[in-house]
Formats: C-alpha cells, structure tokens, sequence
C-alpha cells in the first residue's frame, strides 16, 4: 500500500524566512496530494493541494511542487509568520479516495 | 459547501463503558465518510471509512465498530472501552474531489 515519508519531523524557522517541508511516497498510481495544517487542539485544515497533471500550485504565501519521476512533493511557506505555526501533514491517495498521510511537521516560527 | 458535525466535542468515560460517537454531514450527498483517531501528539489513523449506506470497511482490528445508517449520518461505536482508546477523533468526508475534517471529539478514558 502508499507510504508518505515526511521529513523534518520539527522545524524552527526565523519569522520572515522561508519554511519548506518535503514528503516522498511510494505508490506511482496516487494521483492527488493535499496538505492540512493542524492548529493546537483543532481539526486539521486543508490549506492546499496538488493534483499528478501539474508540477506546483501557489496561494498567496503558500505553494506545492510536486515531482512524479522522484515520488515527492514539497510545502513551501514564504514570509512565515506566527500564525504559520502548527503542526503539518502531508498526504496522498490510496484507492477508494483514502488518504494516506505523513506522520506531520512541527513548525515553529520564531517572532 | 459541505459541514461536518459532530458530538459530542469532550467526553469523559470510564474504562469498560459503551461509546457512541455521531457524525453527520450536511450540503452533499453520497459522500465517503471517514473516521480517524489521533493519539496525543501524534498522526492520523484511519479507523474506518464508508462508501456508502451500511458499507464499511475497517482498517485496523480493534474493538471499535462503525456504522452508517443514512447516507449522511456515521457512528462510532464501542461496547467496552480501553484505556487505549483515549485521542481525538475525528470524522472526515471526500466530497468534490476533496477530504474535509470534522471539529472532533476529545475522548479520555479513565
């Protein structure tokens, strides 16, 4: 079955700078790859996602690259700020529209 | 749009009672419906998800059940609860091409 690696599983970052969190998987038939972020307490929350037709989606500070020939794909959060801090999961389809996610990022941005 | 409801938002019970847990989806119709636990501090387990009225699909032996009596309604159900079954659960549903969560109930077994 899929399995998405993500990696750091913490990462602190300057407030301003940039934070990039990087999964891999391993099923080639997984076709869509969303990433929720998780706010202490809270439900996870779908911030963006990337379907295999295209290589990088952006939404204001946030963007996805995805590489189908290496089996990973990559947040990319610009000017972080505080806010930006959370907990976040990488995922990927498995069949049956199930998900398969990674085991999440610590993101901590330091004002 | 869709929502996700679900209750309770904390429960508190004692080790070997019965658990009933209620999900319900509004704004789409036939949706997969999921449930999922998480541990303190830690990932997403998929417990069980359904495809459609009565179909369920478990992902992990456990001592957890699920049903889906109507076609936007899913249940969490124990007859004798665990220590270890203390986390965050949380219904989620793929509607438009996209997996949303529920607000979660906070579950500690005592």
């Amino acid at each position: 079955g899929e399995n998405v690696e993500q990696h750091p599983s913490t990462l602190s970052v300057q407030e301003g700078d940039s934070a990039v969190i990087k999964c891999t998987y391993s099923d080639s038939a997984s076709n869509y790859f969303p990433w929720y972020k998780q706010e202490l307490g809270k439900r996870p929350q779908l911030i963006i996602d990337i379907r295999s037709n295209v290589g990088e989606k952006k939404d204001q500070r946030i963007a996805v690259t995805l590489n189908k020939t290496a089996k990973h794909f990559s947040l990319h959060i610009t000017e972080t700020q505080p806010e930006d801090s959370a907990v976040y999961f990488c995922a990927a389809t498995r069949g049956n529209n199930r998900l398969a996610f990674g085991k999440g990022n610590q993101v901590v941005v330091i004002p | 749009s869709q929502t996700i409801h679900q209750w309770p938002a904390t429960l508190v019970q004692p080790v070997g009672s019965p658990l009933s847990l209620e999900c319900t989806v509004e704004g789409t119709s036939n949706p997969n419906l999921y449930w999922y636990r998480q541990a303190a501090g830690r990932g997403l387990q998929l417990l069980f998800y359904s495809v459609g009225i009565g179909q369920i699909s478990s992902e992990v032996p456990q001592n957890l059940s699920a049903s889906r009596p109507q076609d936007r309604q899913f249940i969490l159900s124990s007859k004798k609860l665990l220590l270890s079954d203390s986390g965050f659960y949380l219904c989620a549903c793929w509607s438009y091409n996209e997996q949303f969560f529920g607000p979660g109930t906070r579950l500690t077994v005592l």
